[in-house]
């Protein structure tokens, strides 16, 4: 069974600083990999994905990450971020096989913007 | 932009009555779920529905849970006899296929069980 782990509950950083927060996945064949965001008493939004190809990709609002398969990581990446972005980020694995494609979420980050 | 709607956005209900939480997924998605995200905890998978049946469902949906597509814009769940534990926020997402493709998620209902 897929698993997803982000071992940061909670991470604080300053406004205009980089932003790094972990993802590793656990799952047998090649992944579908997903950020999504949580603004307080907000839905899930999709900051982006993973499928195939390249392995960085970009998402909204100035994000990217990175899949790197010797580590089975998908890691969240922001050179810079704003007191907006303070909100709780989700990640996601979904199965590659046909029919059924159930999202298996980490226990997710908390950030936390300080001025 | 077309999106997930669900209703009510709150809802109390005393343990053992039931409760329908409603959704409209985009228009032309294919495929439906729900999960639900108890205080604190991760988003947990609830079901998945394709084609007027249920494609898999997880431990959590048990007896008590049932969804439905009434008609050809809502998707609904049915929680039979509530019960303090189904106090949770309850997500319904939606695709237009599942291969590689990404789940857009309603702003969810929060069910308070009392």
């Amino acid at each position: 069974a897929q698993s997803v782990t982000q071992p940061d509950i909670h991470i604080t950083v300053s406004e205009g600083a980089s932003l790094e927060l972990r993802c590793n996945y656990s799952y047998g064949a090649t992944p579908y990999l997903f950020w999504y965001v949580q603004s307080p008493g907000q839905g899930l939004q999709l900051l982006l994905k993973y499928f195939s190809g390249d392995t960085l990709v970009q998402g909204i609002k100035g994000f990217e990450a990175e899949f790197k398969r010797s580590q089975s990581s998908f890691n969240l990446r922001k050179p810079s971020v704003h007191w907006s972005d303070a909100a709780e980020y989700f990640c996601a694995v979904g199965k590659s096989n046909f029919g059924n494609e159930k999202l298996t979420f980490g226990t997710g980050t908390r950030l936390t913007i300080i001025p | 932009e077309p999106e997930v709607t669900q209703t009510p956005s709150h809802q109390v209900t005393q343990m053992g009555q039931e409760v329908i939480l409603r959704c409209v997924p985009i228009s032309n998605h294919l495929y439906f779920y729900w999960y639900r995200q108890i205080l604190g905890q991760k988003v947990e998978f609830l079901v998945s529905f394709y084609n007027n049946e249920i494609s898999e469902k997880s431990e959590i949906f048990d007896d008590q849970f049932s969804v439905e597509r009434p008609d050809g814009s809502n998707f609904t769940l049915k929680i039979r006899s509530t019960k303090l534990e189904d106090s949770a926020m309850y997500f319904c997402a939606s695709s237009p296929s599942p291969r590689g493709r990404e789940q857009y998620f309603g702003p969810g209902t929060r069910l308070t069980v009392t």
